[in-house]
């Protein structure tokens, strides 16, 4: 099992311009999560899905972040326009059930804008 | 909020049990207590974890008290490969998030 992909690893972007991170969860996983981090703030739950259907949102700083699932094996989380602020490592995560299953996680996409 | 508390930072020489403790006194009756650790330039990593009872896998040891108000985590052999931030969560079984707060920065000493 390849685990969960993140893609791409690293993004250099100007201010202004839009961004799309990507992520294949596990197969057959079916809850996804997007994660943030940054040494202010640590990890911050963004938003999450379950079977491809988003559930809670309220992590979601403002409406410039969209997340979509549009099918069990892909998910996408798009910034636009991005602002220097949003510098941080994006995290992928899935799981296979709710309740006691452990998430696992992407390796991350690095973000800069300038 | 994330309901644990944790030391900010320790420090285990190599080859000794590194012992993270967990503080959740407000934990009820239906949240388990997870652990994660998230090695630098690394996603977080699943470890272990329980309800109520001690558990133990390949990787560690949870040792959780009789009232539940504190856990420790158990590395018994602590190697260098061991330095991490190490996070202590409490979740419940049907809720899907799972909250980070700053956790432990374990420092393997050589």
């Amino acid at each position: 099992d390849a685990g969960v992909i993140q893609s791409p690893r690293h993004e250099v972007t100007e201010m202004g311009q839009e961004v799309t991170l990507r992520c294949k969860p596990i197969s057959g996983h079916n809850s996804l999560f997007w994660y943030r981090q940054t040494m202010m703030r640590g990890l911050e739950l963004l938003i999450y899905f379950n079977n491809n259907v988003p559930i809670d949102d309220s992590g979601m700083p403002e409406d410039r972040f969209s997340a979509k699932m549009p099918n069990a094996s892909f998910s996408t989380l798009k910034i636009q326009p991005s602002e220097p602020r949003d510098s941080a490592v994006y995290f992928c995560a899935s799981s296979l059930t709710r309740g006691h299953d452990g998430y696992t996680f992407g390796s991350g996409t690095r973000l800069t804008v300038v | 909020d994330a309901k644990t508390t944790q030391p900010p930072s320790m420090d285990c020489a190599e080859g000794r049990a590194a012992n993270l403790p967990c503080n959740h006194s407000t934990i009820s009756g239906n949240e388990y207590v997870y652990w994660y650790r998230q090695i630098h330039s690394q996603g977080p990593q699943y470890i272990i974890h329980g309800l109520k009872n001690n558990e133990t896998n390949e990787m560690a040891s949870l040792i959780i008290t009789e009232d539940r108000k504190s856990s420790t985590l158990i590395l018994p052999h602590a190697t260098l490969r061991d330095t991490a931030v190490y996070y202590c969560i409490v979740r419940a079984n049907r809720d899907d998030k799972i909250i980070f707060g700053k956790g432990t920065r374990l420092h393997i000493l050589p």
